[in-house]
Formats: structure tokens, sequence, C-alpha cells
């Protein structure tokens, strides 16, 4: 079975410019993350959606973060303009929920940002 | 806010060597889980803990759930090269089963031959 699938791997951008990183979760899966991971402050949660709807958009760090999930097998992280403090590694992963291991979340390979 | 304190932030030790990394809130979970990143992957979930108390091994590793299920262990035996990654510990408070987890800020161990 696939796991999660992000796109693309990597992301070499220069600031100002618009990135969009993608994410198709685990079918069957309700619940979706997505998470920044950096050396400083280790993974964080930005947003999570179940059944398509956004739950907690708490961890979003300002409005030039933006998240969509126009349906199951689809989401869109966006960041407009994008900064150089934007560097990191963007997960997204994916969850069931009353699976095997109740909430038990599945990271897809991440996508590696740089921006100069 | 909902905090999970791991310890220690970093460790490099022998091949042979045993080694304790713990997992602290001032919460109760309803389960807590531990997660095992390798560099450039992402992480991978290696077991849950439900039970206050519960003790549970996987080969060389096992993870012991605190009685008041707000903290966590795990401890490896003869560590080796391949044990060498991020591992994260995560909670779930459980109450209206949010989906949502609570990770700690990880513990990265490297594994010297």
């Amino acid at each position: 079975d696939a796991g999660v699938i992000q796109s693309p791997r990597h992301e070499v951008t220069e600031m100002g410019q618009e990135v969009t990183l993608r994410c198709k979760p685990i079918s069957g899966h309700d619940y979706l993350f997505w998470y920044r991971q950096t050396m400083m402050r280790g993974l964080e949660l930005l947003i999570y959606f179940n059944n398509n709807v956004p739950i907690d958009d708490s961890g979003m760090p300002e409005d030039r973060f933006s998240a969509k999930m126009p349906n199951a097998s689809f989401s869109t992280l966006k960041i407009q303009p994008s900064e150089p403090r934007d560097s990191a590694v963007y997960f997204c992963a994916s969850s069931r929920r009353g699976g095997p291991v109740n909430n038990e979340q599945f990271f897809g390979p991440g996508t590696r940002l740089t921006v100069l | 806010t909902q905090l999970l304190e791991q310890s220690p932030q970093f460790l490099s030790i022998q091949e042979g060597e045993n080694l304790t990394v713990y997992c602290n809130s001032s919460s109760v979970f309803s389960s807590l889980q531990w997660y095992r990143q390798e560099p450039g992957e992402g992480p991978v979930l290696l077991v849950t803990v439900v039970t206050g108390g519960e003790v549970k091994k996987l080969k060389r590793l096992t993870f012991q759930f605190g009685d008041a299920r707000k903290d966590s262990s795990l401890h490896i035996t003869a560590a080796q090269p391949g044990d060498t990654g991020l591992y994260l510990c995560a909670g779930d408070h459980g109450s209206g089963n949010t989906g949502k987890l609570i990770f700690g800020q990880g513990t990265t161990l490297q594994v010297k031959p």
C-alpha cells in the first residue's frame, strides 16, 4: 500500500516567492496533519483537518501560511510570500480514528524547503 | 499549554551500552506513543502504551508508561549503530478523541561502532 505522498521532496526558492507543498494522505484516513520541523523548535503542528475540514490552525505562524484540503485525497500548504525563516522540513501525516492503533500517525517523507 | 518534555535532548554512546530516554508531562494522557525518525525520513511509530504501569518490549527496546499516565520511558539494551536516530514521544489526551497528538522535542541518539 502506498504511504503518505508528499511533493516536492526538495524546494529551493527565493525570498518573496510563493511556495506550494502537496500531500496525498493514505486512502481511508480521515485526519490530515501538517507539521514543520527545525533543529531549534522540533516538530511543530501547523494545522490539521478532519474529514477535509480544518479543525485547529492555531499553529500556523502567520497569514503568509494557508492550507486547504479540497477533497479526501489531496491537501496543500501554501506560503506567500516566503521568507528565509520559513526554511524547514515540512511533514504531512494522516491517521484514522478507530484504527488498530488509535491515532497512530503515518508520516510522509517530508519536503525540505530552503528559502534564500 | 500541554507539554511533553524529553530528556536528554542529545545522547552519544558506544555500541553495546544501555540507555534510557525520558518523556515527562504534568498532564494525564490516555495513551502515549513513541516514534523513531531516521535522517531524511518521517517519524515511524514504534509502540503505543495505554495502561498506567504498562511495560512493552520490542526486541532490545523496553517502553514503560508511568502509573499516573503522565510520563514514559524508553530503555535500550546493548545499543547498536542501527538504533541511531531521533526518538519522539507523543501523547494523546483522548478526551473527545480529537486525533491530535502532543509531540515532545525529541531525543537525538547516536550510537558509535
